[in-house]
């Protein structure tokens, strides 16, 4: 069975400062796929970035990146310099390499709050 | 290029009644999925489309809860003699199809059962 783990509930920091999202994932297939996304106070969730299992670069775009490692199980997001539009709560979701059963299995957020 | 759009945003109504949702997805998108997310909790896998076809249904999803997509277009999701366990943001999300594929989320439902 397939499982996100995201310990951090609630996260607060001042504007400008560096933050790190954890998420620790369970899954017994081989090939599967990772994904952040963003649900702002309006509520829509929004698409960040997906990773595939076989490819572990690190990511960057802009001011986020992600550290994918297999080893530990992790996909860590780090925001850097952080601004208040970054705000929102922020999921770690996977999906298995089955393709009569696409769901996705979300984490249970992690809420981060930019102190201006 | 709109996005996926679901209606109504909100919905009130009293235990017992049955309610009914849409869920419109982004046009070039086969596969259709709705989910659930209550408070404090990320959203919960309901069940799924690729076009006109229901390929999997959650344990979530009691008899109460029925979903159709009649012409691989549209979907609505029907809730009968709604409880207040039922109340909760429900959230539609389309993609082309497969894990691989990023899924594209609606605005979401919220149903609040008086």
């Amino acid at each position: 069975a397939q499982k996100v783990t995201q310990a951090q509930t609630e996260i607060s920091v001042v504007e400008k400062e560096d933050v790190t999202l954890d998420c620790v994932y369970e899954t017994r297939d081989t090939t599967y796929y990772l994904f952040w996304y963003k649900q702002p106070p309006s509520g829509e969730l929004v698409f960040l970035i997906r990773r595939n299992s076989f490819d572990e670069q690190n990511e960057i775009s802009g001011r986020y990146s992600w550290n994918f490692q297999k080893s530990t199980s992790s996909f860590n997001f780090t925001i850097t310099a952080s601004q208040v539009v970054d705000s929102a709560v922020y999921f770690c979701a996977l999906s298995e390499e089955d393709f009569g059963n696409e769901k996705l299995t979300f984490g249970t957020g992690t809420r981060l709050t930019i102190i201006p | 290029d709109t996005g996926v759009s679901q209606n109504p945003r909100h919905k009130i109504t009293k235990r017992g009644q049955n309610v009914t949702f849409r869920c419109d997805p982004i046009s070039e998108h086969n596969r259709l999925y709705w989910y659930r997310q209550t408070l404090g909790q990320g959203p919960e896998f309901l069940t799924y489309f690729q076009n006109e076809a229901q390929l999997e249904k959650s344990r979530l999803l009691s008899d109460r809860f029925s979903a159709e997509r009649p012409k691989g277009s549209f979907s609505t999701l029907e809730i009968q003699r709604t409880e207040q366990g039922d109340s909760a943001m429900y959230l539609c999300a389309s993609s082309l199809g497969g894990p691989n594929q990023p899924q594209h989320f609606g605005d979401g439902t919220r149903l609040s059962i008086l």
